[in-house]
């Protein structure tokens, strides 16, 4: 059966300092992968979205970007966090119709 | 482009009652509608979904039908439970656009008093 980690579950990281987040999909293959972020009474805000390795979409203009160096692994970054980055980070994957969410990461910037 | 609207919350009831979330979207092509639900603190899970027109996604007492002719996808269920306490997104994908986004409202928070 399909699964999908992510990983950290919460993180609190100072303001200016850099950001990684993993999702990793196990039981499938080329897989279409996510990013959302779920700010506090905005709801879910697609951020990157990729249909292939090294394949990226960019929703919303914003100091994070995100990477697929391999078919079931994505990655969201930043160089430099905001206090407003803070929020529930989502990865999702997609095949055919349906998506399946990760536990979510909460990010807090201080 | 693509976009799902769905009613404000949040929804507060009381245990057994009607519950209706309304939803409708925009999209280019002929989209898969879902519904998701999200329990606190935790990601979101696919609550149903329906692929064409007319067709009726159920599940756990939660209904929905897909309306072609009013763009709508509304959620009801006949008597909530407290359990049902949770954020209930609507989404659109809408594949035959070439598109692969997958598209969400913004929530609608529900919360069920005994």
């Amino acid at each position: 059966s399909q699964t999908i980690h992510q990983w950290p579950a919460t993180l609190v990281q100072p303001v200016g300092s850099p950001l990684s987040l993993e999702c990793t999909v196990e039981g499938t293959s080329n897989p279409n992968l996510y990013w959302y972020r779920q700010a506090a009474g905005r709801g879910l805000q697609l951020l990157f979205y990729s249909v292939g390795i090294g394949q990226i979409s960019s929703e919303v203009p914003q100091n994070l970007s995100a990477s697929r160096p391999q078919d079931r692994q994505f990655i969201l970054s930043s160089k430099k966090l905001l206090l407003s980055d803070s929020g529930f980070y989502l990865c999702a994957w997609k095949q055919n119709t349906e998506a399946f969410f990760g536990q979510g990461t909460r990010l807090t910037v201080v | 482009g693509d976009s799902v609207t769905q009613m404000e919350g949040p929804v507060t009831l009381s245990e057994e009652a009607f519950l209706t979330i309304n939803c409708t979207y925009t999209a280019t092509g002929y989209p898969s509608l879902f519904w998701y639900v999200q329990y606190p603190g935790e990601g979101l899970q696919l609550l149903l979904k329906a692929t064409k027109a007319d067709d009726k996604g159920s599940n756990k007492g939660f209904e929905a039908t897909y309306r072609k002719e009013t763009t709508s996808f509304h959620l009801e269920k006949g008597s909530v439970q407290v359990s049902d306490s949770a954020v209930y997104f609507c989404a659109l994908s809408d594949h035959q656009g070439g598109s692969e986004k997958l598209v969400f409202g913004k929530g609608t928070k529900l919360t069920v008093n005994p």
